[in-house]
């Protein structure tokens, strides 16, 4: 059974482009979260999503960002006209309906911003 | 709002040798999960070690322990025979009973001396 996938592991975007982060839950899993790590801290929660549907975006800056879920697909999370201090690293974890305490994390992406 | 501190930056400890890892938390509710997450050079966040409030048990996997101490809001992680693989950050993390999203300390750096 393959674990939470991320691609890529590593996004190099200069200032101004988008980044599109993807992540494929793991099979039987149909909850979505995305944690950022800035550089020397801890993980900090953006959203949580499940299929086509957000549930709680609380942790998501309120413009550039955006993350989707469809019916078909992995999960994506969208920065547009990216800036230096979205540098950090993006995990993905998933987790099934009946046991959301159990959250399993992807490798993450490691987006660095020229 | 969840708050999980984290006091001790960085630790180490000799091969063999035993070693305590601190997480102390805030919060008003009274059903919460309590987690141990551990973060190699890899990056990957691998679980450690959970606990559910409502269980007076420590909870214990292998060499890995804990000490939960709910009137204190303290949840430490005991690290026995410690081995120069389990040399990583680690993070302790909080989930409310009636959320989603993980809250996470901001990590310690345990270094396992050979």
């Amino acid at each position: 059974n393959a674990g939470v996938m991320q691609n890529p592991r590593h996004l190099v975007r200069r200032r101004g482009q988008e980044a599109r982060l993807r992540c494929s839950p793991m099979k039987g899993h149909s909850h979505v979260y995305w944690y950022r790590q800035l550089p020397e801290e801890g993980l900090k929660f953006m959203v949580y999503l499940q299929k086509e549907n957000i549930i709680d975006e609380s942790g998501m800056p309120k413009e550039r960002f955006s993350a989707e879920f469809p019916k078909e697909g992995p999960s994506i999370l969208r920065i547009q006209q990216v800036v230096r201090g979205d540098s950090a690293a993006y995990f993905c974890a998933s987790s099934r309906e009946s046991s959301y305490n159990e959250q399993f994390f992807g490798p993450g992406t490691r987006l660095t911003v020229l | 709002a969840q708050t999980v501190t984290q006091s001790q930056p960085e630790m180490s400890v000799q091969e063999a040798e035993t070693v305590t890892l601190s997480c102390t938390y805030d919060t008003s509710e009274s059903n919460y999960y309590l987690f141990w997450y551990k973060q190699p050079p890899s990056r990957q966040m691998i679980l450690v070690i959970r606990q559910e409030a409502y269980k007076q048990q420590n909870a214990t996997e292998n060499r890995f322990s804990v000490n939960f101490q709910k009137a204190a809001k303290s949840f430490s992680l005991k690290i026995s025979d410690s081995q120069l693989g389990d040399t990583a950050m680690y993070f302790c993390a909080f989930q409310s009973g009636s959320a989603r999203q993980l809250t996470f300390g901001s990590g310690t750096q345990l270094t396992v001396l050979p």
